[in-house]
C-alpha cells in the first residue's frame, strides 16, 4: 500500500525557513517522479515543485522559485522541501503527492494527508 | 502559462441526480488532464487522468471527456459520498503544471 506522511509544519516568522519532510513507503522510491502542491486557506491546489525519479530534474512555481529547493534522499525513501525567506503568502497546506511514473510533469496519484505551515509574526 | 477555467463554481445537486462540470482551457492540451476528488481534511484524490481514464479504485459512474480545450467530469448518479470539490489539472505544457479554480459539488 502506497503511504506518504508529511511532516516539518509549523508556525514561523516572516523571513524565516521550515523543512517539509515526506516520508514515503508502499513503491520503489526512486522510479516516480514526486510533486509539491499547497492550498492556502479558502483557497484551490497550487503546483508548487517536482522532482524526477532519479533526483535529476527539479522544477518549481515562479512564486517559490529561488526560495524553495526540493531534493530527495533513496536510503530514507524522503522526499524534502527546503523553504527559506517565507512570506505570508506562504501559508498553506503542504501536501506531497507521487506521480505514476519517473518524469516530474505529471498527475499525483497517491497524495498524503498534508501538512500546515503558518507564516506570521 | 495554461489557464484552467472550472464551471460552474457551485453545483447544488441531489443524491442521485447527474453531475456535469466543465474545464475550459486556453491553450490546447490535448487530453493531458486529470480530475481530482477533495474533501476537507483530506487528501485530494485522482479520481480521472488523461481526460477521460478512471485512475484505480474510481467507481464507474464518474467518466471523463473532452480534448483540446473543453472538458467535461460527469458523475452519472450521485452518491452522498461523491459531495466534495473537483479540481482539473493539466500536464500538457509545464511548468507550470497547473490546476482550476475547483467546482464546489453540495448537497441541494
Amino acid at each position: 500500500e502506497v503511504q506518504l506522511l508529511e511532516s516539518g509544519g509549523g508556525l514561523v516568522q516572516p523571513g524565516g525557513s521550515l523543512r517539509l519532510s515526506c516520508a514515503a513507503s508502499g513503491f520503489t522510491f526512486n522510479a516516480y517522479a514526486m510533486t509539491w502542491v499547497r492550498q492556502a486557506p479558502g483557497k484551490g491546489l497550487e503546483w508548487v515543485s517536482g522532482i524526477s525519479g532519479r533526483g535529476a530534474d527539479t522544477y518549481y512555481a515562479d512564486s517559490v522559485k529561488g526560495r524553495f529547493t526540493v531534493s530527495r534522499d533513496y536510503g530514507k525513501k524522503t522526499l524534502y522541501l527546503d523553504m527559506n525567506n517565507l512570506r505570508a503568502e506562504d501559508t498553506a497546506v503542504y501536501y506531497c503527492a507521487k506521480a505514476p511514473h519517473s518524469g516530474p510533469g505529471s498527475y499525483g496519484d497517491y497524495w498524503g494527508q498534508g501538512i500546515l505551515v503558518t507564516v506570521s509574526s | 502559462e495554461i489557464v484552467l477555467t472550472q464551471s460552474p463554481a457551485t453545483l447544488s445537486l441531489s443524491p442521485g441526480e447527474r453531475a456535469t462540470l466543465s474545464c475550459r482551457a486556453s491553450q490546447n492540451i490535448n487530453t493531458y488532464l486529470a480530475w481530482y476528488q477533495h474533501k476537507p481534511g483530506q487528501a485530494p484524490r485522482l479520481i480521472i487522468y488523461d481526460a477521460s481514464n478512471r485512475a484505480t479504485g474510481t467507481p464507474a459512474r464518474f467518466s471523463g471527456s473532452g480534448s483540446g480545450t473543453d472538458f467535461t467530469l460527469t458523475i452519472s448518479s450521485l452518491k452522498p459520498e461523491d459531495f466534495a470539490v473537483y479540481y482539473c489539472q493539466q500536464r500538457s505544457n509545464w511548468p507550470p503544471i497547473t490546476f482550476g479554480q475547483g467546482t464546489r459539488l453540495e448537497i441541494k
